[in-house]
């Protein structure tokens, strides 16, 4: 069965530090990997999707970047970290980009 | 684009009785996927109900059914014999593959009484 990690599972970060997510998937081949962020009670604002290995799409401007370094990793980065990056991050995949996605348990920023 | 919307903010129900929650999206594609998922106090995303819109028979998973009305555009989640372990944030979404991600809706907060 497929299994989705994520971690860290809680960050705590000053503004202007750096910053790494990291989410693996495991028992899947190619899939579609996707990162969103949750501000709290909202719902959820696509970041970046991948459809593969160094294809990473953007889906809002902003102080973030990703990559995928392997089929199954996805990294979520900053440089310098903004207050309004605090939120909870949710790594997710899809066999089918038009199908439904699987998400990992999250990784809660506070940027202070 | 694409719109999803949740009317209801905070839904309660007592334990065994049923509920519906309400959810209306709008898409100029004809081909695409509908999706309820649980958001329980951990925050992890959990997948409940899928639909094709190509299907016109409503999806069933145990106690969660929808009411699947494609030309109104609407997506109503029922759960039936509602248990303390429903309680959570449910998240209508769609997905049309075009725009290679899924649109959530803000969100209905239910709260299961005894």
């Amino acid at each position: 069965s497929q299994t989705i990690h994520q971690w860290p599972a809680t960050l705590v970060q000053p503004v202007g530090s750096p910053l790494s997510l990291e989410c693996t998937v495991e028992g899947t081949s190619n899939p579609n990997l996707y990162w969103y962020r949750q501000a709290a009670g909202r719902g959820l604002q696509l970041l970046f999707y991948s459809v593969g290995i160094g294809q990473i799409s953007s889906e809002v401007p902003q102080n973030l970047s990703a990559s995928r370094p392997q089929d199954r990793q996805f990294i979520l980065s900053s440089k310098k970290l903004l207050l309004s990056d605090s939120g909870f991050y949710l790594c997710a995949w899809s066999v089918l980009l038009r199908d439904e996605q699987f998400f990992g348990p999250g990784t809660r920023l506070t940027v202070l | 684009a694409q719109t999803v919307t949740q009317s209801q903010p905070e839904m309660s129900v007592q334990e065994a009785e049923t509920v519906t929650l309400s959810c209306t999206y709008d898409t100029s594609e004809s081909d695409y996927y509908l999706f309820w998922y649980k958001q329980p106090p951990s925050r992890q995303m959990i997948l409940v109900i899928r639909q094709e819109a190509y299907k016109q028979q409503n999806a069933t998973e145990n106690r969660f059914s929808v009411n699947f009305q494609k030309a109104a555009k609407s997506f109503s989640l029922k759960i039936s014999d509602s248990q303390l372990g429903d309680a959570a944030m449910y998240f209508c979404a769609l997905n049309t593959g075009t725009a290679s991600k899924l649109t959530f809706g803000t969100g209905t907060r239910l709260q299961v009484t005894l």
